[in-house]
């Protein structure tokens, strides 16, 4: 059956510190991928998305995320963590085939002085 | 461009009261609709999907139900809340099978069963 993982529930990371936070997902083929961030009591944003082309895909407020399909993985980065980066991040699927988002647990992210 | 509103942003209902939570979509036609409920730790769990007009789908048996009158509507029921129901709901939108696959998503109701 089709998963998204996310094996992080939380991480702290230094304001101006680097931020790599991870996604894997069980699929035959390669799906769409996406990373969504939630504010507390809002409803999700999208960051970036990957469908096909250019691995390095570039999303809104300085992240990144790589698509290694020898991984089965779609790690978001960020070389510079801002103090307003802190909230929950979710990583999601689209298989091929079906009308639906699958979504990851999420990773909550908090940002220390 | 499309917007998506989902209202009431918080809302404290009673256990077995009856429960209507609406969603509308502007700025595009035939939309694929969602109804996601999000609960602490938990991540997003899909409630029910629509592709056109009448046509639900049900990912997760409950005491929950979803109609779609019109094409950019979309409602989420119960006649009797249960306090299991209380979470954090999210409508959302995409454009469908082959297009864009994003969701985009609403501000989300906060439903607290007492």
């Amino acid at each position: 059956a089709q998963s998204v993982t996310q094996p992080d529930i939380h991480i702290t990371v230094s304001e101006g510190a680097s931020l790599e936070l991870r996604c894997n997902y069980s699929y035959g083929a390669t799906p769409y991928l996406f990373w969504y961030v939630q504010s507390p009591g809002q409803g999700l944003q999208l960051l970036l998305k990957y469908f096909s082309g250019d691995t390095l895909v570039q999303g809104i407020k300085g992240f990144e995320a790589e698509f290694k399909r020898s991984q089965s993985s779609f790690n978001l980065r960020k070389p510079s963590v801002h103090w307003s980066d802190a909230a929950e991040y979710f990583c999601a699927v689209a298989f091929p085939g079906y009308s639906t988002l699958t979504f990851g647990k999420g990773t909550m992210l908090l940002v220390s002085p | 461009s499309q917007t998506i509103h989902q209202w009431p942003a918080t809302l404290v209902q009673p256990v077995g009261s009856p429960l209507s939570l609406e969603c509308t979509v502007e700025g595009t036609s035939n939309p694929n609709l969602y109804w996601y409920r999000q609960a602490a730790g938990r991540g997003l769990q899909l409630l029910f999907y629509s592709v056109g007009i009448g046509q639900i789908s049900s990912e997760v048996p409950q005491n929950l139900s979803a109609s779609r009158p019109q094409d950019r509507q979309f409602i989420l029921s119960s006649k009797k809340l249960l306090l299991s129901d209380s979470g954090f709901y999210l409508c959302a939108w995409s454009g469908g099978l082959g297009l864009s696959a994003e969701a985009f998503f609403g501000q989300g109701t906060r439903l607290t069963v007492v």
